[in-house]
């Protein structure tokens, strides 16, 4: 089976500090995500990477940057947190095998307060 | 642009019984695939099945069915058997090729509440 693992479950952090997450997966998958899921707007894309060291941009990357040094650990950063990054964190994986879209999977999720 | 659509917030069932979620899509590449997600109160978003736009059978996967219409664009998932354990979000997404990034494109969401 499929393993993503956070290294956080739920997080409290003042506003202004910097807060990493963590995301580790056990399938030597190419592809790793890390979305945000808040209450009426659903899951949105932050970042991505398809490879080591290559990140790309979500659908909202702004407050947030990215480290993939290592093909299975993939790291959210917020460099000054703000009360508005309150959210559900999730971490996801695939590969980009034959015969068809792959699936995600995800972690447990990571549920960040700033306060 | 692509779209999910999921227009259950929240529906009941009784214990034992099967349930269809409805889940309809847009999208305008003729290559996409359906997911299902199941979200417990607990977090984590768990995969329940795949239908790629090219497969000729609906998908099943254990107590999980897929209802695959294709010209209508929908692909309703069905739990049969409901037990207590399935009371939980779930989620339909999309992807295609019209995205460079891979995302999954997600539903809001049907909560279903399974009765003892």
């Amino acid at each position: 089976d499929v393993k993503v693992t956070q290294s956080s479950r739920y997080l409290v952090k003042r506003t202004g500090e910097k807060v990493f997450l963590e995301c580790v997966q056990d399938m030597d998958h190419e592809n790793m995500f890390w979305y945000r899921q808040d209450p009426g707007l659903g899951l949105r894309l932050i970042y991505f990477s398809y490879d080591v060291k290559m990140k790309e941009k979500g659908d909202i990357p702004e407050g947030y940057s990215v480290s993939r040094e290592k093909k299975e650990r993939f790291s959210l950063i917020l460099e000054s947190a703000s009360t508005n990054q309150t959210s559900m964190y999730l971490c996801a994986s695939n590969t980009d095998g034959a015969g068809g879209y792959q699936p995600q999977h995800f972690g447990d999720g990571t549920r960040l307060s700033i306060l | 642009a692509q779209k999910i659509t999921q227009t259950q917030p929240g529906m009941f069932v009784q214990e034992k019984e099967a349930v269809t979620l409805d889940c309809t899509y847009d999208t305008s590449d003729p290559s996409y695939g359906l997911f299902w997600y199941k979200q417990p109160s607990s977090g984590e978003m768990i995969f329940l099945i795949y239908q790629g736009s090219y497969d000729q059978q609906n998908a099943t996967e254990g107590r999980y069915s897929l209802n695959f219409q294709k010209a209508r664009k929908s692909a309703n998932l069905v739990i049969s058997a409901s037990q207590l354990g399935d009371s939980a979000m779930y989620f339909c997404a999309m992807r295609d090729r019209m995205d460079s990034s891979y995302k999954l494109i997600f539903g809001s969401g049907t909560r279903l509440l399974v009765r003892p």
